[in-house]
């Protein structure tokens, strides 16, 4: 079946701009979540949804980030005013459920994302 | 809350040695834990993950990964190298933080395989 998608996969951008980011999770996926992999570094929370429930977004670096969902399908993350230190790998992943169980998460290849 | 400490943010081996990639815990109880192992522009795929049950967890690839709390550990090994293997593997943690529960994950390991 089909994995969870993203686009656009490269993003180039100048600093001061916003970017929308894209992702499809797998269909029946209720929990979809959002990372940040900077060069080097592991992955990094930022935003995650379980199905209706308002979304945790405690992971959210500044209110320059922002995402949506709408119901159990696709999800865009929103940048605001890039900044340099903004370039990374964007990466979302979906799950059958959030919650305390040890479901798998399931990633997209990623956008990259880069700020001149 | 949790953490992972991925000891050794870059192993070498040569084809055909023993892979040793070290992963060390703190969570609550009770942890889930996962190996994932991310390609040259690629996501991040899932090679084993331990839950509950028996402490030797077999994945893909021919990669195990053992669960010793006493140790608070969860090696990741293999006994021969293929130079396929060359990627970068990240340990993570899944645990409670407040109300939810969260994936957290170590700083990654590259690994390179020599011929």
């Amino acid at each position: 079946g089909a994995g969870v998608s993203q686009s656009p996969s490269n993003k180039v951008t100048e600093k001061g701009k916003d970017v929308e980011l894209r992702c499809d999770p797998i269909s029946g996926h209720t929990a979809l979540y959002w990372y940040r992999q900077r060069l080097g570094q592991g992955l990094e929370f930022l935003i995650y949804f379980q199905g209706n429930s308002a979304p945790d977004k405690s992971g959210l670096p500044s209110d320059r980030f922002s995402a949506e969902r709408t119901g159990e399908s696709v999800s865009t993350l929103t940048i605001q005013r890039t900044q340099q230190e903004d370039s990374a790998v964007y990466l979302c992943a979906s799950s059958l459920a959030a919650g305390g169980g040890p479901d798998t998460q399931y990633f997209g290849p990623g956008t990259r994302l880069t700020v001149l | 809350a949790q953490s992972v400490t991925q000891l050794g943010s870059h192993v070498s081996v040569s084809e055909g040695a023993l892979v040793l990639l070290r992963c060390n815990y703190s969570s609550s109880v009770p942890p889930y834990l996962f190996w994932y192992v991310q390609y040259p522009n690629q996501g991040l795929q899932l090679l084993l993950k331990y839950t509950t049950g028996a402490t030797l967890v077999k994945g893909i690839n021919g990669f195990e990964a053992e669960f010793k709390k006493s140790e608070t550990s969860f090696h990741l090994t293999k006994p021969s190298a293929h130079m396929s293997d060359a990627a970068e593997y990240f340990c993570a943690v899944k645990g409670r933080t407040g109300s939810n529960y969260k994936l957290t994950f170590g700083k990654g390991t590259l690994l390179t395989v020599n011929p």
